[in-house]
């Protein structure tokens, strides 16, 4: 199956500080999520985003597909970001998501 | 706001009980999905179901009995679990498409039952 990495494992941030969390995957891929995790376990959809750049709010993601990698940009942190980020990737016709094993990011005030 | 409800949130059952979690979908989708999360662990995929049939068993004990009755519902019952089935247990559902050109398979989560077998 399709390899996801996700890199840092682990972030902490001073509240206002901008980061970049990073995807990578072993194969092309049509289907790219990135989610964030709550503390309480529901897992937020943040960004369908196989290709191409998506901005909402202070976060953007861009993926590029030709190279395998997807980042997710947070800008501005705010403790309500804190939580595990996911990265999960698929293929058309097969809708199995493979998971990386998420970024856990603490957002200090 | 999720499309995509779960009951009961907590469960705490016994290694001999039996039980039921219930995953319910408003989004009108025809792909339902269980998944377990484990501590420090990626999310395993348990079951999927497309149009209410079971496509996919990721080698998963036969004690974990899935049941799908219609598009909207699915159902993961369980029986003589071990205390290393203690885990978050969340549904999804999606829009499956078999074509290059569907828009989106983007798949939305349930808020998760979070299950402690004693």
């Amino acid at each position: 199956g399709i390899q996801v990495e996700q890199s840092p494992p682990d972030l902490i941030l001073q509240e206002g500080a901008n980061s970049t969390l990073r995807c990578n995957f072993s194969d092309s891929v049509n289907n790219l999520q990135w989610f964030h995790q709550n503390p309480w376990g529901q897992l937020i959809n943040l960004f369908y985003i196989p290709s191409g750049t998506k901005q909402n709010g202070r976060l953007s993601a861009t993926t590029v597909a030709t190279e395998r990698y997807s980042l997710l940009y947070i800008s501005s942190s705010q403790t309500t970001d804190s939580g595990v980020y996911f990265c999960a990737v698929g293929r058309y016709g097969n809708n199995r998501l493979a998971f990386g094993k998420g970024n856990q990011v603490v957002v200090i005030p | 706001e999720t499309g995509v409800t779960q009951t009961p949130r907590h469960l705490v059952m016994g290694m001999t009980n039996k039980k039921s979690l219930k995953c319910e979908q408003h989004l009108g989708h025809n792909a339902m999905y269980w998944y377990k999360q484990s501590a420090k662990k990626p999310l395993e995929l348990m079951f999927v179901y497309n149009f209410k049939e079971q496509t996919e068993n990721n080698s998963v004990p036969s004690r974990f009995s899935p049941e799908c009755p219609n598009s909207s519902h699915l159902f993961l019952h369980l029986h003589t679990l071990q205390p290393e089935d203690s885990a978050l247990y969340l549904c999804a559902s999606s829009q499956f498409g078999t074509s290059e050109t569907s828009s989106t398979d983007t798949q939305y989560f349930g808020p998760g039952t979070r299950l402690t077998v004693l």
